[in-house]
């Protein structure tokens, strides 16, 4: 069974740019959860979506946004990219509303210039 | 405001002694509480969890232990192993709340010397 999957693996943009980021979850999980984990930083909850909408949100400026779709895929967007969002994204996913035990994907590593 | 804190960044431990990583949390709210490991280039893989209901929970050498009066956990790992050096995340969530999200420390890297 294929674990969470992320593409791509990196991606370097300029200041001001846009970067879209994408996940696979695991067959069969519904919820996918978006986290940013900058230098020296714990994971930062970013958002979370679950049979299409978007459940929870955390404390990011709005020019982080993203969707799920049908098939439970989801997409990260950052918008008018700055140097600190320079971070690994990670995406996780569950099964239905369950949050524990979230898999993990290995990560998208952001680098804005 | 952090709700769940690690507070040592790092840990050093002699293999096959016992590594004690610690963790505090600040919402009473919090049911659940897991433990995830990360090697670097690698996302988290999740290692051990415990429900409110219980204060042990253990799996082969890792032992994690509740304490909700203090509001504190612990992950015991025995004996430690050179291959346990990795970066360990604890995490809480709501079971019964709306959040529906995992909160993580900030973790503390182990480092266990052969």
């Amino acid at each position: 069974e294929a674990g969470v999957t992320q593409s791509p693996t990196h991606l370097i943009k300029t200041r001001g740019q846009q970067a879209t980021l994408r996940c696979s979850p695991i067959s069969g999980h519904t919820s996918v959860y978006w986290y940013q984990q900058a230098l020296g930083l714990g994971l930062q909850f970013l958002l979370w979506y679950d049979e299409g909408e978007e459940r929870n949100r955390g404390n990011f400026p709005p020019r982080f946004s993203g969707r799920q779709f049908p098939n439970y895929s989801s997409e990260l967007n950052v918008n008018a990219l700055e140097l600190e969002d320079s971070a690994l994204y990670l995406c996780a996913s569950t099964r239905e509303l369950l949050n524990t035990e979230a898999f993990f994907g290995q990560g998208t590593r952001l680098t804005v210039v | 405001d952090q709700q769940v804190k690690q507070n040592s960044p790092s840990l050093s431990v002699q293999e096959g002694r016992i590594s004690i990583l610690n963790c505090d949390y600040t919402n009473s709210m919090f049911d659940y509480f897991l433990w995830y490991k990360k090697y670097p280039a690698e996302g988290p893989t999740f290692l051990i969890s415990i429900s409110s209901i219980k204060d042990k929970n253990e799996d082969g050498r890792f032992t994690v232990f509740l304490n909700k009066s203090a509001k504190h956990l612990s992950l015991h790992i025995v004996p430690s192993q050179p291959g346990d050096s990795a970066v360990y995340f604890c995490a809480a969530s709501s079971m019964g709340g709306s959040q529906g999200n995992l909160i993580f420390g900030k973790g503390t890297k182990l480092s266990v010397k052969p």
